[in-house]
């Protein structure tokens, strides 16, 4: 059972906008920023959203974040194929001397 | 371009101490916290701990009684350690940088398989 809460699915066509949610508490997304992390099958998790909705350089625009209260949401626009990913979200939880926490991770499916 | 690499055994036998080390490469080790994260085959990401180049750590409350961090910066290096282990521990093991107020993680390694069995 994570903290973070995502749905463990997620699908859309080519050229749909598609959005994962994140759910938390005060102690997390209501008082830290969210990343959030793409990984593409068998590879290592790559950053795609820091600081609730800042994109690293190169990461296209159609990926965007935001943040609102205790939730969050990772919205990916114009879907591609290559976008059929695990998409995890992650914050910093300020219980028990500080740790990070992560979203079960979402499977998004490019029908 | 910073790079990070995993390396330790592949292998640990139940009850034992799994070892392992993230070289970093391409930039310097220094004034950035340094994370292990893993994830068991077909599971999520697990955040094991962070350590800061002066040895500061923060551990996971699930894990905190078995593990252990600790940096070298000569070799540009920061370790992880982990007791007990058993089967529950078996997972691919992440090594990344923390960068920023955000706390990212935006440099990860490749990620080694650690298999607890005897």
């Amino acid at each position: 059972q994570s903290v973070l809460t995502q749905p463990p699915s997620a699908s859309g066509t080519p050229g749909q906008r598609v959005t994962i949610s994140c759910s938390g508490s005060s102690s997390n997304i209501g008082s830290n920023t969210v990343n959030w992390y793409q990984q593409l099958p068998g590879t290592a998790p790559k950053l795609l959203i820091y600081s609730n909705n800042q994109r690293p350089s190169g990461v296209p625009d159609r990926f965007s974040g935001s943040k609102s209260g205790t939730s969050a949401s990772l919205a990916i626009s114009g879907l591609q194929s290559e976008d059929e990913a695990d998409y995890y979200c992650a914050a910093w939880d300020d219980s028990l001397n500080g740790h990070v926490v992560f979203g079960g991770g979402t499977k998004l499916t490019v029908l | 371009q910073v790079q990070l690499q995993e390396s330790g055994p592949g292998l640990v036998k139940p009850s034992e101490t799994l070892s392992l080390t993230c070289t970093v490469s391409g930039g310097s080790i220094s004034s950035y916290y340094w994370s292990w994260i893993r994830q068991p085959a077909g599971k999520g990401l697990e955040w094991i701990g962070r350590i800061y180049t002066s040895g500061s750590t923060n551990y996971n409350p699930s894990l905190k009684s078995r593990v252990t961090m600790s940096v070298d910066t000569s070799k540009n290096q920061f370790s992880l350690k982990l007791s007990s282990v058993t089967a529950a521990d078996t997972a691919v093991y992440y090594c990344a940088r923390v960068t920023g107020y955000s706390g990212s993680l935006d440099y990860w390694g490749q990620g080694t398989l650690v298999t607890v069995s005897s």
